[in-house]
């Protein structure tokens, strides 16, 4: 298994551009996440899905989309990139409930610098 | 207003001994506890967890210790080893609410040879 993939590691955007993260796992997880790390900071939700075409709000989704068409994939867009949105996205996937299992299986990462 | 707190950036302890990790939580309804370990460049990977009808959950090296009514919970790693240098994350979650994970800063634990 590859567990969590995720595309590109490194982008450079212009503001206002727009692009889109890959994030793919072979687990068969229901679950999958969005997730942004500023520096000194702690891992901020920024949107989530609980299986194919159901997505929900995370902490800080404005700027982002998502949209969950397969179990596999989960990508996030990113509408008209800001400075603001510089910061490492981690993507993660989990198994639905099974008993007391929470723990997610987290991708590379992706560090988007937006100049 | 931070759902989950972890007061000490960094921690730096001497191979073979004790490192002591906590994170605090404010929210009541949190009934299941993480805790991840990231090194540079990585992807944070699920170390130990917790759930809230216990006090303490062992894994070899690593032991993690609620305390329900104080809204605490703490990573200790025995002994200590220097691969064990990383930043340790503290997540928290509801069972209500499990597709979301809320996490802490993060401490920066170095261990010296």
């Amino acid at each position: 298994n590859a567990g969590v993939t995720q595309t590109p590691k490194f982008q450079v955007l212009k503001t206002g551009q727009s692009m889109t993260l890959q994030c793919a796992q072979d687990m068969n997880h229901e679950y999958m996440s969005w997730y942004r790390q500023d520096p000194g900071m702690g891992l901020r939700l920024i949107h989530y899905s609980v299986g194919a075409g159901i997505t929900d709000q995370g902490e800080v989704p404005n700027g982002y989309n998502v949209s969950r068409s397969t179990t596999e994939d989960f990508p996030l867009r990113l509408l008209s990139a800001a400075p603001s949105q510089t910061s490492v996205y981690f993507c993660a996937s989990r198994l639905r409930n099974t008993g007391s299992y929470y723990e997610q299986y987290f991708g590379p990462g992706t560090r988007l610098t937006v100049t | 207003d931070q759902q989950v707190k972890q007061n000490s950036p960094s921690l730096s302890v001497q191979e073979g001994r004790i490192s002591i990790l906590n994170c605090d939580y404010t929210n009541s309804m949190f009934d299941y506890f993480l805790w991840y370990k990231k090194y540079p460049a990585e992807g944070p990977t699920f170390l130990i967890s917790i759930s809230s009808i216990k006090d303490k959950n062992e894994d070899g090296r690593f032991t993690v210790f609620l305390n329900k009514s104080a809204k605490h919970l703490s990573l200790h790693i025995v002994p200590s080893q220097p691969g064990d240098s990383a930043v340790y994350f503290c997540a928290a979650s509801r069972t209500t609410n499990a597709g979301k994970s809320t996490f802490g800063d993060g401490t920066t634990l170095t261990v010296k040879p």
